[in-house]
């Protein structure tokens, strides 16, 4: 069965630091997203990308991030001046389309810890 | 988006079947209902996703009433690994694509 690949599972950064966040997505699919969770609490949306431009972010996705696809396979999150707050488990998926009846896929996920 | 509404957590046994309702009183014509799945450090895993009456597939069964404003995640036989956190979601369709609303779920957990 296809699937969301990301890497690294886990990855640790000092406070101030950038982090890229990488996934490569279904090959035929044609949205993709970023999600994350922090230790305890829900799995939240950061943004949706579709045909090389951010479709929808959430409050969280400020300045300090951003998103890009780089080539025809990855797909990758920035993180800017990380911040403790950051410490998060960060989710990439993908869709096929955008219609409600389409499912999304999720990645196992990057662990990022901010000290 | 429709608000979702399900049980925090259910214990079951091995063996059993176990049946996890989820209300969603505001769906809309055009959304869809969609539950996952979710090991403690992994990613959700999609379980299985319908519109209306009954989809089954090799892990469970979604049973949808005719007003939808409520569905079934039916597990048959669990085991002990299907102790995880069980999500409902209301699916529609926001912008350039689907944004899923996560709420808490609930964690199922199955003992000998």
């Amino acid at each position: 069965e296809p699937e969301v690949t990301q890497t690294p599972s886990h990855q640790v950064t000092q406070m101030g630091q950038e982090v890229i966040l990488r996934c490569v997505p279904i090959s035929n699919h044609l949205y993709f997203y970023w999600y994350r969770q922090i230790l305890g609490q829900k799995v939240e949306f950061l943004v949706s990308f579709y045909n090389n431009e951010i479709s929808e972010k959430s409050e969280i996705f400020d300045d300090q991030f951003s998103v890009e696809r780089p080539d025809g396979s990855n797909f990758t999150l920035k993180i800017r001046s990380t911040k403790l707050e950051d410490s998060a488990m960060y989710f990439c998926a993908s869709s096929r389309t955008g219609n409600s009846g389409n499912t999304i896929y999720f990645g196992e996920g990057s662990w990022l810890t901010v000290v | 988006l429709a608000k979702t509404t399900q049980p925090i957590s259910m214990d079951s046994y091995e063996g059993q079947e176990v049946n996890i309702t989820c209300s969603h009183n505001n769906i809309a014509t055009n959304d869809y209902i969609t539950w996952y799945q979710q090991f403690p450090s992994q990613g959700p895993r999609f379980i299985i996703q319908g519109y209306k009456t009954k989809v089954t597939n090799e892990v469970a069964s979604l049973f949808i009433p005719a007003d939808r404003k409520s569905s079934t995640l039916s597990l048959p036989r669990v085991s002990l690994s299907d102790t995880a956190v069980y999500y409902c979601l209301v699916v529609g369709v926001t912008g350039g694509g689907n944004k899923l609303t996560f709420g808490t779920g609930t964690q199922l957990k199955v003992e000998l």
